[in-house]
């Protein structure tokens, strides 16, 4: 199975910083990553997929990038409604594994 | 517009079985790609199960044996038949279709699963 890593598991930042999440996995998934976000008591929400393509009505503060092993999602300024848990998850192969993900709190 | 309706949740002794049902619209279920999640209170997000075309399914390690993905093409619906529930399948479950791009799109709001005696 492929196992995903994220890093940082929290991370407090204020609104107007730039962020980035890394998300490692165990073994190559070329470009077959998602980045979700998910606030409490809601369903999450997919951002990016392919690694770096923008789903539609997301926010261009909102960018993805990486391939093989290794994937980050960047936030370029924080916006108040940007504080929520991101999780990575990989489509190389079943099973359909999740990072266990980062927590983004208001300094 | 897609949408997933999550039903069948509840309360369940360890041992017992529930049913749960997503209900589907604005598309056919039929040769779709859809994918179980679930989410234990207050823990992270866990892949369960998928059905592909074909109706080959796959499932996570801890719930072969005990869970069965199906599609209900008369309803436009898929199931997840889940026996001998455990205490650690407690969590709210979602289910996701795979969009054009390859990839899952939540629209359902869960539903939840306890199991404890």
């Amino acid at each position: 199975d492929i196992q995903l890593t994220q890093s940082p598991s929290f991370l407090s930042a204020s609104v107007g910083d730039r962020v980035t999440i890394t998300c490692r996995a165990s073994q190559g998934i070329g470009s077959y990553l998602a980045w979700y976000q998910q606030k409490p008591w809601e369903t999450p929400k997919l951002l990016i997929y392919a690694a770096s393509t923008l789903q539609t009505g997301v926010p261009s503060r909102f960018s993805g990038s990486g391939s093989g092993t290794e994937f980050t999602l960047t936030i370029s300024s924080l916006q108040p409604e940007d504080f929520a848990t991101y999780y990575c998850q990989q489509l190389q192969s079943v099973p359909l594994t999740f990072g266990q993900g980062t927590r983004l709190e208001i300094k | 517009e897609v949408q997933l309706v999550e039903s069948g949740g509840g309360l369940v002794q360890p041992g017992g079985s529930l049913r749960l049902s997503c209900a589907a619209s604005g598309f056919s279920v039929t040769n779709s790609y859809i994918s179980w999640v679930r989410q234990a209170p207050g823990q992270g997000l866990e892949w369960v199960s998928c059905i592909y075309s074909g109706d080959i399914t796959y499932y996570t390690d801890s719930v072969k044996g005990r869970f069965t993905i199906s599609r209900d093409t008369s309803n436009n619906a898929l199931h997840l038949q889940m026996n001998s529930l455990r205490v650690e399948d407690t969590a709210i479950y979602y289910c996701a279709k795979r969009a054009l791009t390859g990839y899952y799109d939540f629209s359902g709001q869960g539903t939840l699963v306890t199991v404890s005696s």
